[in-house]
């Protein structure tokens, strides 16, 4: 099966200040990366997605972006607020099968 | 809203016992999942369906069992619980994708087994 790895498992920025979390997959066939973000003692709820078909997507002040030949792809968030501290989990699968698989997370804390 | 249920926050269980968790969605998804989260490794599938009646086994489904006899229900079965078992176990579901559908996981909030 697919084998997702999500690097940092922390990240501490000050406000402001961008953040990038990356992952990286391991089945070639995997065509759909959305990222989920949990705050805490909240479920996790997707923010972004995006589909091999294109290498970038950006929806205000976070982008994704897609390296097919890599097998990687990154969370970009600009402009940090305290808000966005939560832990960040990045997955892989198939988009047609919607089965997916995650990373470890990424436990961000914006600091004011 | 898409809403997902979990019948249970939290749960403390004894060793060898049979439990049972269970899951509902109210928005006629036809996938539903079950995953388990622990510090460190993230979400794991345990198992998912993506029709009545109708399982795939995730990545760590040993110990564990799934029923779905009905399309808005997903159960979870732990045959005899185990302390290893112990973690924080998330229900998800979402629509089939294509046609350009959401295929948004929409999860629920959480049981938080305890087997002591």
């Amino acid at each position: 099966g697919e084998n997702v790895e999500q690097h940092p498992s922390t990240l501490s920025v000050q406000e402001g200040d961008s953040a990038v979390i990356k992952c990286t997959y391991s089945d070639s066939a995997s065509n759909y990366f959305p990222w989920y973000k949990q705050e805490l003692g909240k479920r996790p709820q997707l923010i972004i997605d995006i589909r091999s078909n294109v290498g970038e997507k950006k929806d205000q002040r976070i982008a994704v972006t897609l390296n097919k030949t890599a097998k990687h792809f990154s969370l970009h968030i600009t402009e940090t607020q305290p808000e966005d501290s939560a832990v960040y989990f990045c997955a892989a699968g198939l988009y047609n099968f919607n089965k997916f698989y995650f990373g470890s997370g990424t436990k961000l804390n914006v600091k004011p | 809203d898409v809403k997902v249920t979990q019948s249970s926050r939290y749960l403390v269980k004894r060793t060898g016992e049979k439990v049972f968790l269970e899951c509902v969605q109210d928005m006629d998804h036809e996938n539903m999942f079950w995953y388990r989260q622990d510090p460190g490794l993230g979400l794991r599938l345990i198992y998912f369906s993506y029709d009545v009646k109708m399982k795939e086994k995730g990545d760590i489904p040993e110990g564990y069992s799934v029923s779905r006899e009905k399309k808005e229900r997903f159960s979870l079965i732990l045959e005899s619980a185990s302390t290893n078992q112990t973690s924080m176990y998330l229900c998800a579901s979402s629509q089939i994708s294509g046609g350009g559908l959401n295929t948004e996981a929409f999860f629920g909030q959480g049981t938080r087994l305890t087997v002591v």
